[in-house]
């Protein structure tokens, strides 16, 4: 457990509506990404960031933005829901200290439904 | 550009058999990092093993086991006398250098698009 929580977990919203997700993770990792897993997809990388303020777009950021304000909380917005959002959202955190523990860990995941 | 390869879309095997799970990268990089997840039913992401691109020994964990071969750019997985609860989405994925070089973290995970073992009792 990398002390990872997600808000909210399930959400319904209609499109066109702004939706946001919020990380927060407990152990002051300064990376920390999202993710969405889609049927046949797998997870791909929607955005990341490696620091307060700092972060940097992935493979399939359109439609989504990011802001970290504090170490411990970073948020996914999807400022016009459209029903191709329709997805789970993992957050992830990258462990550091060496070699030994170089490490992904993931949040227990945000069902988002939009209608 | 990198890739994770996972052809098995489903496995079903009956229990106590073994089953290998492949997964097959593609990469410019010298440096990376390769590792597998297991999803369960309940839909958590579960961290299963994490190998870097300079240590090709194959690694056991009591039923789980997996083969590192650089040469074919395969890391495959084998569960040794399978049980109901292994069955799950299993996921290999690939770290950019970034992840293995920069001892602070990696610009996200290149992830295969999963193989559902399913283990029947």
């Amino acid at each position: 457990d990398a002390g990872i929580t997600q808000s909210p977990r399930h959400k319904v919203t209609e499109t066109g509506t702004p939706v946001t997700l919020r990380c927060h993770q407990t152990e002051n990792h300064r990376y920390m990404y999202w993710y969405r897993q889609d049927p046949g997809h797998g997870l791909r990388l929607i955005h990341y960031s490696y620091g307060v303020k700092d972060t940097d777009k992935g493979e399939v950021s359109d439609g989504y933005s990011v802001s970290r304000s504090k170490t411990e909380d970073f948020l996914l917005t999807l400022e016009s829901a459209t029903s191709s959002q329709t997805s789970v959202y993992f957050c992830a955190i990258w462990t550091s200290g060496g070699e030994g523990t170089d490490t992904q860990y993931f949040g227990p995941g945000t069902r988002l439904t939009v209608l | 550009a990198q890739k994770v390869t996972q052809a098995q879309t489903e496995i079903s095997v009956v229990e106590k058999e073994d089953v290998t799970l492949d997964c097959v990268y593609e990469t410019r990089d010298t440096t990376y990092y390769l590792f597998w997840y297991k999803q369960p039913p309940s839909g958590e992401l579960v961290f299963l093993i994490r190998r870097n691109s300079f240590d090709e020994q194959n690694e056991i964990s009591g039923r789980y086991s997996w083969n590192f071969q650089k040469s074919t750019s395969s890391f495959n997985f084998t569960i040794t006398a399978s049980q109901v609860v292994d069955s799950a989405v299993y996921f290999c994925a690939l770290s950019d250098p970034a992840g293995y070089n920069s001892g602070g973290g990696a610009d996200g995970l290149t992830f295969g698009k999963g193989t559902h073992l399913i283990i029947q009792p």
